[in-house]
């Protein structure tokens, strides 16, 4: 079962931030949080993980709160080609094997013009 | 650069048929390899995992194999299809040896058993 908490569907207009919420309250120490995103009928597509401390690459930033119960993932400009399923996802650093990343049913983010 | 290949993009096969779906990972070595499906609109469902050439971990019960004929080949396969095997697969791979990274996924393939 997937660790993690998201809402079914939000909207973001063209150009603002896109601020996607994830909780984890069950979250253990090892587990590092992952997001990924999947536009329709193609393969996940990476965006950023992290384990404690904010994270910023090219395609977005992740905020972890200091208790890392929860996360948000922020697309500081949305485009239209950024309307996805988004994925939250917790993962033991530990788990070298298989299993390790969960995928739950997501955010689906529609950027609207 | 590290490259995933999966074919064949789309499929229609009728029930009872034979499939084989291929996966092949190009530019490294020793990858950990994944078969992930996902029905329409849910999530992805983790079906097998390999970590080695002939070793096959399988997640849930179900009417599909997985086999690692080679070590960047990972292959998922049914004897007799059900309609209830009709999803999108998806093949994705992992550096072996490395403790978080990402895992990268192939493009899937769109499977509709009639």
């Amino acid at each position: 079962d997937a660790k993690t908490t998201q809402p079914t569907s939000m909207d973001c207009a063209e150009g603002r931030a896109a601020n996607l919420p994830c909780n984890h309250s069950t979250i253990s120490g090892n587990e590092y949080v992952y997001w990924y995103r999947q536009i329709h009928s193609q393969g996940p597509q990476y965006i950023i993980h992290g384990l404690k401390n904010n994270e910023t690459n090219e395609m977005a930033s992740l905020i972890i709160t200091e208790d890392r119960k929860s996360s948000t993932l922020i697309l500081p400009h949305a485009t239209l080609r950024d309307t996805a399923v988004y994925y939250c996802i917790v993962r033991d650093v530990n788990s070298n094997y298989g299993q390790n990343f969960v995928f739950g049913p997501g955010t689906r983010l529609s950027v609207l013009p | 650069s590290q490259t995933i290949h999966q074919w064949p993009a789309t499929l229609v096969q009728p029930v009872g048929s034979p499939l084989s779906l291929e996966c092949t990972v190009e530019g490294t070595s020793n990858p950990n390899l994944y078969w992930y499906r996902q029905a329409a609109g849910r999530g992805l469902q983790l079906l097998f995992y390999s970590v080695g050439i002939g070793q096959i971990s399988s997640e849930v019960p179900q009417n599909l194999s997985a086999s690692r004929p080679q070590d960047r080949q990972f292959i998922l396969s049914s004897k007799k299809l059900l309609l209830s095997d009709s999803g999108f697969y998806l093949c994705a791979w992992r550096p072996r040896g490395t403790l978080n990274t990402e895992a990268f996924f192939g493009q899937g393939t769109r499977l509709t058993v009639v």
